[in-house]
């Protein structure tokens, strides 16, 4: 079916280590975003992409890098990750500016 | 800067009653107004969108908005709520540079009475 996918939708690591997390989607959207959600704090913009090769960052981007090499892939790699990037984060996209985004399901990330 | 404010962190309602929820957001020009839904450990779901034209907005689930240029508001309203309404609700809208990112409000979570 067509969508948006994220994976893993569980992890768990340690502090230290490189994670990954990607994000597909099958509708050829131009805009592909990524969110952390915490308690308290909402949803904020980590990354934000227009197009492929073209990403800016977002409110709380330190300790992030993504990439977008194809359109439908977005993954964000946490290269170092602290116990502050304990989360949960959701990837959308939409098809041009000021569109509806379109979310994934999430993953819940845990960094002991 | 822009901003979108859910005045109600916390709502509950009776199974059954009409239910509103506030949002207000500043913005210069015609905003492009968006309220979500997200149930425990789900992604976020588009209700309703509006972009202009008829100012009350039907959606999914039953729900509807109204745009209110001179209150800048954009109520979320239903006239009688279920049990499987209660989730998180999310006010959105969109930058005014046209940079495609969306400005959330902080939600509202609603609980429903049995």
């Amino acid at each position: 079916d067509a969508g948006i996918t994220q994976s893993p939708r569980y992890k768990i690591t340690e502090t230290g280590r490189q994670v990954t997390l990607m994000c597909h989607q099958t509708w050829s959207h131009s805009y592909m975003f990524w969110y952390r959600q915490d308690l308290g704090h909402g949803l904020r913009l980590i990354y934000y992409s227009a197009a492929a090769d073209i990403t800016d960052k977002g409110e709380v981007p330190d300790g992030y890098v993504v990439s977008r090499s194809k359109t439908e892939n977005f993954p964000l790699t946490l290269e170092s990750a602290t116990r502050s990037q304990t989360s949960v984060y959701f990837c959308a996209s939409s098809a041009r500016g000021n569109q509806p985004q379109h979310f994934g399901d999430g993953t819940r990330l845990s960094i002991l | 800067a822009q901003s979108v404010t859910q005045p109600d962190i916390h709502i509950t309602v009776s199974e059954g009653a009409s239910l509103e929820l506030r949002c207000n957001y500043s913005y210069g020009a015609t905003p492009y107004l968006f309220w979500y839904v997200q149930s425990p450990g789900q992604g976020l779901q588009l209700l309703l969108k509006y972009f202009s034209g008829d100012t009350l907005v039907q959606g999914i689930k039953g729900f509807e908005a109204e745009f209110k240029r001179s209150q800048s508001s954009f109520n979320l309203r239903k006239p009688s709520v279920h049990w499987s309404d209660a989730a998180e609700y999310f006010c959105a809208v969109g930058e005014e540079s046209n940079t495609g990112k969306l400005i959330f409000g902080q939600g509202t979570t609603l609980q429903v009475k049995p």
